[in-house]
């Protein structure tokens, strides 16, 4: 089945320790996102990635970090959590930023 | 900073009405247009793509597309109340590989 997963799906946490919430896809795909979801503020691209080693910054980068050492991975690292990133994350994956965007089921995280 | 805008809703409809969301864009170089729906709760999933002037249609969803008026709507007909989800606008922004969404437009529909 094609899907992009994500883990942890649920977290708790406190400011200043650092997490890495996971992403995979099993479908090929050269493109992966990252969005964080808020109310009020719609979905927000934090980071995507055209290929393996290549990452750029999305909207909202600040206070993230990602890496693509394999195609199908895509984890998004928080180095120093803080309150302000309580958010409803996705990670996304597609054959291009013009293709459809597959979703991952969502991790929602709260900083402490 | 490239936008996309969305009216803000939410918006209330009975069961049976046209549904129509509506879109703006800043970016003049975007070739290509998506709506989302997602359920509360749940992810977002592709329902309409556009790239061409003009209307596509699928089923009960017609998505129309101005270029010139940078512009781009989705129209809902005989909604039904599985209809009721926030309709989200996502627009690739030319020149770089960013995808950018709309905040998203919360439809329900009315039995």
């Amino acid at each position: 089945e094609a899907q992009v997963t994500q883990n942890p799906r649920y977290l708790i946490t406190v400011t200043g320790k650092k997490l890495t919430v996971t992403c995979s896809q099993n479908m090929n795909h050269e493109y992966m996102s990252w969005y964080r979801q808020d109310p009020g503020l719609g979905l927000r691209q934090i980071y995507y990635s055209m290929n393996v080693e290549v990452t750029d910054k999305g909207d909202v980068p600040e206070g993230y970090k990602v890496s693509r050492k394999e195609k199908r991975n895509f984890p998004l690292i928080l180095e120093s959590p803080s309150p302000n990133q309580t958010s409803l994350y996705f990670c996304a994956s597609a054959s291009g930023p013009e293709g459809t965007q597959y979703f991952g089921p969502g991790t929602r995280l709260l900083v402490l | 900073q490239k936008e996309v805008e969305q009216n803000s809703g939410p918006l209330s409809v009975p069961e049976g009405a046209i549904a129509s969301l509506n879109c703006t864009y800043s970016d003049r170089v975007s070739q290509s247009f998506f709506w989302y729906r997602q359920y509360s709760g749940k992810s977002p999933e592709l329902i309409m793509s556009i790239y061409s002037n003009g209307d596509k249609e699928d089923g009960r969803f017609t998505a129309q597309l101005n270029k010139a008026s940078q512009y781009v709507s989705l129209l809902i007909r005989d909604s039904q109340p599985s209809d009721s989800a926030t309709y989200l606008c996502a627009v690739p922004q030319g020149g770089s590989e960013k995808l950018v969404f709309g905040k998203g437009t919360k439809l329900t529909v009315n039995p």
